[in-house]
């Protein structure tokens, strides 16, 4: 049973504009959460993170937000660039242990 | 500064052969270390973590095994491979009572 869920799974974009990714969780339990890029053939590196006492953190272009009362949680990317392209994965921990979701793949077109 | 190395990159197996893929961290001690899946459509999928040396915990039932024969050294093996074993295997690791993972780069393996 998947805990963590991105629905959507690929998301294409102008340069310039925002992308919007979103992801959904099913576990309360899970009090911190995370973000992850992905480029073919190499492992994820981390993005950006949000603790579940917090609702938004910021960090450049990067910006999280969680609604735990929806158990959801978001990243929105301004201004998106080429070199976003990529795969996005959500993330959640519960006692350390990482539960991802399926990706999301982000295409920026010039 | 850690660095975590993983091998091989690309893998072809055939139907029944074993599997050896090995990871190993450096610049740390007592790592967290995790063995995760991406099949094709899907998501990251952890199969294995240790907290230490012989600690091997699965959290999903397979047909693959692993071990941690050394501190910093993770192996993900299986006796005879099924198709449905290929997929991107990655390795990861982490500090104690952290969240941040470090991953690998990757083996995608390809059984035929």
């Amino acid at each position: 049973d998947q805990q963590v869920k991105q629905n959507s799974p690929s998301l294409s974009v102008q340069e310039g504009r925002i992308s919007i990714l979103n992801c959904d969780y099913t576990n309360s339990m899970f009090d911190y959460f995370l973000w992850y890029k992905k480029y073919p053939a190499e492992g994820p590196t981390f993005l950006i993170s949000i603790s579940s006492i917090k609702d938004k953190n910021e960090d450049g272009r990067f910006t999280v937000f969680l609604n735990k009362s929806a158990k959801h949680l978001s990243l929105h990317i301004v201004p998106s660039q080429p070199g976003d392209s990529a795969v996005y994965f959500c993330a959640a921990s519960d006692d350390y242990k990482l539960s991802f979701g399926a990706g999301t793949t982000v295409t920026v077109r010039a | 500064s850690q660095t975590i190395h993983q091998w091989p990159a690309t893998l072809v197996q055939p139907v029944g052969s074993p599997l050896s893929l090995e990871c190993t961290v450096e610049g740390t001690s007592n790592p967290n270390l995790y063995w995760y899946r991406q099949a094709a459509g899907r998501g990251l999928q952890l199969l294995f973590y240790s907290v230490g040396i012989g600690q091997i915990s699965s959290e999903v039932p397979q047909n693959l095994s692993a071990s941690r024969p050394q501190d910093r050294q993770f192996i993900l093996s299986s006796k005879k491979l099924l198709l449905s074993d290929s997929g991107f295997y990655l390795c990861a690791w982490s500090r104690t009572n952290h969240y941040g993972y470090t991953f690998g780069s990757g083996t995608r393996l390809t059984v035929v």
